[in-house]
Formats: C-alpha cells, structure tokens, sequence
C-alpha cells in the first residue's frame, strides 16, 4: 500500500463546477505539499500546509493532520485547471518527500 | 528572487550516452533531491543529499549518479547501465535547519528521451 493515496485518479468535470481532490497518507508528516503539473510536464507549487487552511485566488487547500487527510478544492472550474494534481508529503522514518501518484483533471468547456 | 533551476527543459540523447542533468538553488537550502516520474506512475526518489560532499541512494538508484560539491548544485547523471531512461525528472529542496515547516522547493522538471 502507498503511503500517499490521492483519490480520485481521473476526474472530468464542466467548466464552473466545484472540484475536490483528496489526499490521505499514513506516515508521520511535517508538511504536505500540493503540486499541479501541466501537460509538458512543468511543475508548480501551489501550497504548502501544516495545519489548517489556505486559499489563493480559485484554489483552497486544507489538512486535518489528526485524521491524516488533505482535500485540495477548485471552484468555478475552467478549462485551464486541466492538469495533474499531485499530493506530496515531507515525513516517514526517513523524512524524505513522498509523493501520490497524482490525479488527473479534464475540465470540459 | 530564490528557486530551483532546473535545465534544460527537454532533452534529446542517443541511447549509450551519458547524459548529466542541471539543478541549481539560491535559496541556501541543505537537502536536495532527484526524482523520477513515468505515465501513470508517482515521483519516485532517485538519489538526494543532505549536506555538501554526501548523498545517499534513493529507491530507484540504478543506473544514476550524483555529486554534490557546492551547496548550491545537484547534477544528475543518467549514465548509460540505466535500462530505461526515458522519463521526466524532477529536482527539489528544502531546509533542514531550524524550520518547523520543512518548506520544501521544486523545479519545473527536465523531460529526458532517449532515441
């Protein structure tokens, strides 16, 4: 079993809806990173958490470090949110990055 | 302002090449790391390195070396015994001082194809 499960894997939406990506893991952490990676394959970070909560612009990111949960959340959808989001956590016995296998967005206009 | 560097963004070999990856930070960051992403697979850890002058295998190691001579630089060679080198490359950093937070840092990524 991962130590990173992103769900879901796949995701299609229309534009304007309200997208939820969900991340659990079951080490140990220190932070969790969420990363969006385009279709040439360029990489992003989009947040960074510890605790609580943080939002920037259409995108919200939250972490309930007691239940081991992260949800990374994108209102009003658009096209151009179409990418990998990837899960990645800073911990484990030997406190290295650890990363989900990322899910992939289409949104449709 | 400070980041990682990674170049170039593409790259192109023959099979049998050597071929050597750039990564550069600014932000005076300890640790540095390598990793490797295939289709439908997560970010795999390749090598990284704690400190100037040390750095330990990851999962994936074979075929793949490191240096690590300046703080600042973390090069990676796909050497010619890797099997199957075709594949994105991802570098990243982060502080291990006296930070809580552990922000870690990422570069855009090199995509490698072997021809």
């Amino acid at each position: 079993k991962n130590e990173v499960e992103q769900s879901p894997q796949n995701l299609t939406a229309q534009e304007g809806e309200f997208i939820t990506i969900n991340c659990s893991y079951s080490v140990g952490i220190s932070a969790l990173h969420w990363l969006q990676q385009h279709p040439g394959g360029g990489i992003v970070s989009l947040f960074m958490l510890s605790s609580g909560k943080k939002k920037h612009g259409r995108l919200i990111a939250t972490i309930n470090i007691q239940e081991k949960h992260s949800s990374l959340h994108i209102t009003a959808s658009h096209p151009r949110d179409s990418a990998v989001y990837i899960c990645a956590v800073l911990g484990g016995a030997t406190n290295k990055l650890i990363f989900g296998t990322g899910t992939l967005l289409a949104v449709q206009p | 302002d400070g980041g990682i560097t990674q170049s170039p963004k593409y790259l192109f070999r023959k099979e049998g090449q050597n071929v050597t990856l750039s990564c550069e930070q600014n932000l005076n960051h300890d640790a540095m790391y390598w990793y490797r992403q295939d289709p439908g697979q997560g970010l795999r850890l390749i090598y990284y390195s704690q400190i100037v002058n040390d750095f330990q295998k990851g999962d994936i190691a074979e075929g793949y070396s490191v240096s690590r001579e300046k703080k600042e630089s973390f090069p990676l060679t796909v050497t010619s015994a890797q099997k199957n080198p075709t594949a994105f490359y991802l570098c990243a950093s982060r502080d291990r001082g006296r930070m809580t937070l552990a922000e870690a840092f990422f570069g855009q990524g090199t995509r490698l194809t072997v021809v």
